[in-house]
């Protein structure tokens, strides 16, 4: 009964290859966040959705980006991976009602990213 | 801007003993403020919101404005409660911002 599921849950790419990390919700939620996590330190928002508008943080780097093509789905797109962008990223729903975010941010449980 | 600290990576006490994990935060406004805790291989998820004054497992949390702080207590420690555990903020566009978190170590 699993609500936010990330796939895959490891994934090893190579310097410089595109990687395209998944996410998919149940809980029909119209905000989707993808945080990346290093080793002990917070995780970092990079960019969320609501609905289909995107919304970028301004200290997110170019090389990655995002596609929500549809309520359920949500895909984080790194277009050359760096040693640097290894890390843990993970994604995250909550539900928006006009500018009042009614719920927590419900998470999945993460895609652990190696670069090699 | 927005901000959390949590001025403890670990911290470790034995079983039935007081726990209080530490967190503040900086932020203009009027704030919403969270506990996420993350067991063991498990994800991230809610353990209470300010807003709720509620207990959850035994913990509580209160909101001081004065001391820009929302320190996590419980009077007794199980080892169940091993885990890490991020404080967050919502504020500004309706974001969530994440300490570094504490991992919480009870002992038997």
């Amino acid at each position: 009964d699993a609500m936010v599921i990330q796939n895959p849950r490891y994934q090893v790419t190579q310097f410089g290859k595109p990687v395209t990390l998944s996410c998919s919700q149940t809980l029909n939620h119209n905000v989707m966040y993808w945080y990346q996590q290093k080793s002990s330190q917070a995780p970092k928002l990079l960019f969320h959705y609501y609905d289909k508008d995107f919304n970028n943080e301004a200290d997110t780097p170019d090389n990655f980006q995002s596609r929500r093509p549809n309520t359920s789905f949500c895909f984080l797109d790194i277009r050359s991976p760096g040693l640097g962008d290894a890390a843990m990223y993970l994604c995250a729903t909550s539900l928006r009602t006009g500018i009042t975010l009614n719920t927590e941010a419900f998470f999945g449980q993460g895609t652990r990213l190696t670069v090699v | 801007a927005q901000r959390v600290t949590q001025p403890e990576k670990l911290l470790s006490v034995f079983k039935g003993a007081p726990v209080e994990l530490k967190c503040n935060y900086s932020y203009s406004g009027s704030p919403e403020l969270f506990w996420y805790v993350q067991y063991s291989r498990q994800r991230l998820q809610l353990l209470l919101r300010h807003i709720s004054r509620e207990s959850i497992k035994g913990f509580t949390a209160d909101l001081n404005k004065g001391e820009t702080s929302f320190h996590l207590k419980k009077p007794f420690a199980q080892e169940e409660d091993s885990a890490m555990y991020y404080c967050a903020l919502r504020g500004y566009g309706q974001n969530f911002v994440f300490g570094p978190g504490t991992r919480l170590s009870v002992l038997p």
